[in-house]
């Protein structure tokens, strides 16, 4: 069965601290990968994805996540967050190669700020 | 490029009225997908279509809703009779091969 796990419901962390979302993924075709941001009332906006090749890829606002085939994992990461990163941060997963595959998203992992 | 548009924002109807949000997809998209978003439930994948035809509809909660989409620039999502357990944000997302989906801004349905 297709599914995307993020474990984490919430997250809160310092302002100028580290930070690591996780996401692990079931899928039965070679998966692309994405993560999205959803700030209150607003889309969703993507922050990176991953076809293939390097399996560390940048996105904006200084977002990167890193593809571990073995682990089934696309974990997002940034190395000091600011206050306006506070959002909602969806991980999703597709079919590669497919010309109508179907894209599921993960529940959420909603990040609080401390200042 | 305008986005994938949605109307309406929001949507205020009573228990039993038909409710209709359409969506616009990006120019030259071939993927056509419908989203629902709940506290509860998160972001639940309702029907994507390919090409203007369903591919997958098994996320559609129940004969209530359907969904149309009649050419490759308009689709529609519609629920008949809606019933408060159906109020939501409704998001439209549109792409094409292997590319990154595109989302509108949703329609905020509130059903009373």
């Amino acid at each position: 069965a297709q599914s995307v796990t993020q474990p984490d419901i919430h997250i809160t962390v310092s302002e100028g601290a580290s930070l690591e979302l996780r996401c692990n993924y079931s899928y039965g075709a070679t998966p692309y990968l994405f993560w999205y941001v959803q700030s209150p009332g607003q889309g969703l906006q993507l922050l990176l994805k991953y076809f293939s090749g390097d399996t560390l890829v940048q996105g904006i606002k200084g977002f990167e996540a890193e593809f571990k085939r073995s682990q089934s994992s696309f974990n997002l990461r940034k190395p000091s967050v600011h206050w306006s990163d506070a959002a909602e941060y969806f991980c999703a997963v597709g079919a590669l190669y497919s010309s109508a595959s179907k894209i599921i998203f993960g529940s959420g992992t909603r990040l609080s700020i401390r200042p | 490029d305008a986005g994938v548009i949605q109307s309406p924002r929001h949507e205020v109807t009573e228990m039993g009225q038909e409710v209709t949000l359409r969506c616009k997809p990006i120019s030259g998209h071939n993927s056509l997908f419908w989203y629902r978003q709940t506290m509860m439930r998160g972001l639940e994948l309702l029907i994507y279509f390919n090409n203007n035809v369903p591919i997958d509809d098994s996320g559609m909660p129940e004969d209530r809703f359907s969904a149309k989409m009649p050419n490759a620039s308009f689709s529609t999502l519609k629920i008949q009779p809606s019933e408060p357990r159906d109020s939501a944000v409704y998001f439209c997302a549109s792409t094409s091969d292997n590319s990154p989906l595109h989302f509108g801004n949703g329609t905020r349905l509130t059903v009373t």
